[in-house]
């Protein structure tokens, strides 16, 4: 059984820029969240995805967007990157029709300068 | 949105002591309560959950108990030992549909020998 895997795993951005985080779920989940886990916090919800679909969002602006792709796989997009996007990004994947379990990923870590 | 607070921040055990970490949420209508562990530069794993319809869940030496009356749940670990030192993160989703998980700001376990 695979499990969740995230890509970049450490890259370095300036203020203004655009950045696509990457996230492949585990074998056999159809149901794709995001988290920003900044230091020293718990993790926030950004928004899941389901069928290709936004499903659900946290409190998070617009500049915040996503995919997730027929094979389920699923990338965040973050435009016009601030300082406060700095933090690890999570990824995790579920299986909507089961329990909710959340499987994570070991996440992606955005320094925004 | 659902509010969730976590306590204590930091917790120092000895151990074979036990270890007990307390949330509370403001959501009458959340139904489902995991507890996670993340370690340094790790990714979070869950380690037990609990439904709304159940008040009690034990896993050999951890355990979870649920007030819904009271909206408070609780982590539990009996005879801690060196590698259960971590952040501890309860999580609370929500019964309005937004599917995602609204995390405490962690506690960080410190197990002395």
């Amino acid at each position: 059984e695979t499990g969740v895997t995230q890509s970049p795993t450490h890259l370095i951005k300036t203020r203004g820029q655009q950045v696509t985080l990457r996230c492949s779920s585990q074998s056999g989940h159809n149901t794709v969240s995001w988290y920003q886990q900044a230091l020293g916090q718990g993790p926030q919800f950004i928004f899941q995805y389901y069928r290709e679909e936004e499903n659900g969002r946290g409190n998070f602006p617009p500049r915040f967007s996503g995919l997730q792709f027929p094979n389920y796989s699923s990338e965040l997009n973050v435009n016009a990157l601030e300082l406060d996007d700095s933090a690890l990004y999570l990824c995790a994947s579920s299986l909507r029709e089961n329990t909710g379990e959340l499987f994570f990923g070991e996440g992606s870590r955005l320094t925004v300068l | 949105g659902e509010n969730v607070e976590q306590h204590p921040s930091t917790l120092s055990v000895q151990e074979g002591d036990s270890a007990v970490i307390k949330c509370t949420y403001s959501d009458s209508a959340s139904n489902y309560f995991p507890w996670y562990k993340q370690e340094l530069g790790k990714r979070p794993q869950l380690i037990i959950d609990i439904r709304s319809n159940v008040g009690e869940k034990k896993d050999q030496r951890i355990a979870v108990t649920l007030n819904k009356t009271a909206k408070h749940f609780s982590l539990h670990i009996t005879e801690t030992q060196p590698e259960d030192s971590a952040v501890y993160f309860c999580a609370v989703r929500g019964g309005g549909g937004a599917d995602g998980l609204t995390f405490g700001k962690g506690t960080h376990l410190i197990i002395q020998p």
